[in-house]
């Protein structure tokens, strides 16, 4: 079945850094992926949808100045959270959409982040 | 997309057969009814998928009633490790953003 591998999986950094987590489609071409953040005990929120070579879309409320996100391939997209601070720290899960991904929807494992 | 109502939590005890319904009173015609298991801090993982009347698999059962106005997940004999929050999410087949609700909290006891 098609596989989303999501990496760091935890990632702790200081207030004012940036942070990278990257996505990973490892046996499909995932033409769509997809950025959640979830907060504890809440449902997943979608952040931005990207298309292989295009700008992402981004949901009301969410500054794309800040999450900058980049799906230069059919297989890899990256979530940047510029200058992080405390209340970035959430969960934030890839998912990605694409031919040989059974069932349309696959989600990466999420990376926790906090921010210190 | 259709909006989806189930239960916020629901207990059980090893080894019972647990069913959590979904309401989904707008489901459109070309909609599928997809359930999503997530454990804590892991992503969703696809359950089951079903158009209309019964789905089985090798980890549960969907039941779709005709009027589709509702589903129940059915999950057999259930074990500690079911433990999780289940999402009943309501869309069309290809590509379609995805809006989770609150989900299902199941915690099975020993």
């Amino acid at each position: 079945g098609a596989v989303v591998s999501q990496h760091p999986s935890w990632v702790i950094c200081k207030s004012g850094t940036s942070v990278k987590i990257e996505c990973r489609s490892l046996d499909f071409q995932a033409t769509t992926m997809f950025w959640y953040r979830q907060f504890p005990k809440q449902s997943l929120m979608l952040m931005a949808t990207s298309n292989e070579g295009s700008k992402a879309t981004y949901e009301q409320g969410v500054e794309k100045d800040k999450f900058l996100i980049n799906h230069a391939s059919l297989t890899l997209s990256t979530l940047t959270v510029t200058s992080a601070h405390p209340e970035d720290s959430s969960f934030y899960i890839c998912s990605a959409i694409g031919q040989g991904a059974d069932y349309g929807y696959t989600f990466g494992s999420g990376t926790r982040l906090t921010v210190v | 997309l259709a909006k989806t109502t189930q239960p916020i939590s629901m207990d059980s005890y090893e080894g019972q057969e647990v069913n959590i319904t979904c309401s989904h009173n707008n489901i459109a015609t070309n909609d599928y009814i997809t359930w999503y298991q997530q454990f804590p801090s892991q992503g969703p993982r696809f359950i089951i998928q079903g158009y209309k009347t019964k789905v089985t698999n090798e980890v549960a059962s969907l039941f779709i009633p005709a009027d589709r106005k509702s589903s129940t997940l059915s999950l057999p004999r259930v074990s500690l490790s079911d433990t999780a929050v289940y999402y009943c999410l309501v869309y069309p087949t290809g590509y379609s953003t995805l809006t989770f609700g609150k989900g299902t909290m199941l915690l099975v006891s020993p």
